[in-house]
């Protein structure tokens, strides 16, 4: 059974940092692309940030440039976010997804991010 | 980047009826428009992937349709587990985006 589980999240002052990570199970890890999803209390989701199964290619949104920095170790079969600079805004439940045939499948449960004073 | 838009925000149904949910596109996405559920407290998950194809282990009662701008999600014959929040996806154009979801409620 193809499983994701997130860990990391918590509570971190703005300006902060923190570091998100995904372990997998039950498929080839390094096969395939993994993606991040947030979703802040009461929006819809958002797309943050993906990384190709070798790790080549890195992708993110424009609302996270600079700030966040995705990464994966194909051994450990574990996908990271390490998040920097935190605002207020980036607070939510973040999600890691594998992607098949393009699409987020499947999710994990998500980790609570909340950046707060 | 594209703006989805669903419609109604809420959807309120008694089980064995029929639920058409609704997502516009603010541009043509062609036929690369997914749909998921998501139940609170749980993950996403997909149902529909380019506009009409049943993930794995979906139901039939699960259909999807449409092109361009305009697609529907329809859900023949609800299930009490079928109550939940439903999602739509454009994977068209970077990058990915969500619609803002329509809360499938019992009546």
């Amino acid at each position: 059974e193809v499983q994701l589980l997130e860990s990391g999240g918590g509570l971190v002052q703005p300006g902060g940092s923190l570091r998100l990570s995904c372990a997998a199970s039950g498929f080839t890890f390094s096969r395939y692309t993994l993606s991040w999803v947030r979703q802040a209390p009461g929006k819809r989701l958002e797309w943050v940030s993906a990384m190709s199964g070798s790790g080549g290619s890195t992708f993110y949104a424009y609302s996270v440039r600079g700030r966040f920095t995705i990464s994966r170790d194909n051994s450990k079969n574990t996908l990271y976010l390490q998040m920097n600079s935190l605002r207020a805004e980036d607070t939510g439940v973040y999600y890691c997804a594998r992607e098949e045939r393009a699409w987020f499948d499947p999710w994990g449960q998500g980790t609570l991010v909340t950046v707060s004073s | 980047e594209i703006v989805l838009t669903q419609s109604p925000a809420t959807l309120s149904l008694s089980p064995g009826e029929r639920a058409t949910l609704s997502c516009r596109a603010s541009q043509n996405v062609s036929s690369y428009l997914g749909w998921y559920q998501k139940k609170r407290g749980q993950a996403p998950r997909l149902l529909i992937y380019d506009t009409s194809n049943r993930a794995t282990g979906i139901p039939a009662r699960f259909s999807g349709s449409g092109s361009g701008t305009d697609f529907t999600l329809t859900i023949s014959s609800l299930e009490p587990e079928d109550f939940a929040v439903y999602y739509c996806q454009q994977r068209s154009n970077w990058p990915p985006t969500f619609g803002q979801g329509t809360k499938l409620e019992i009546k």
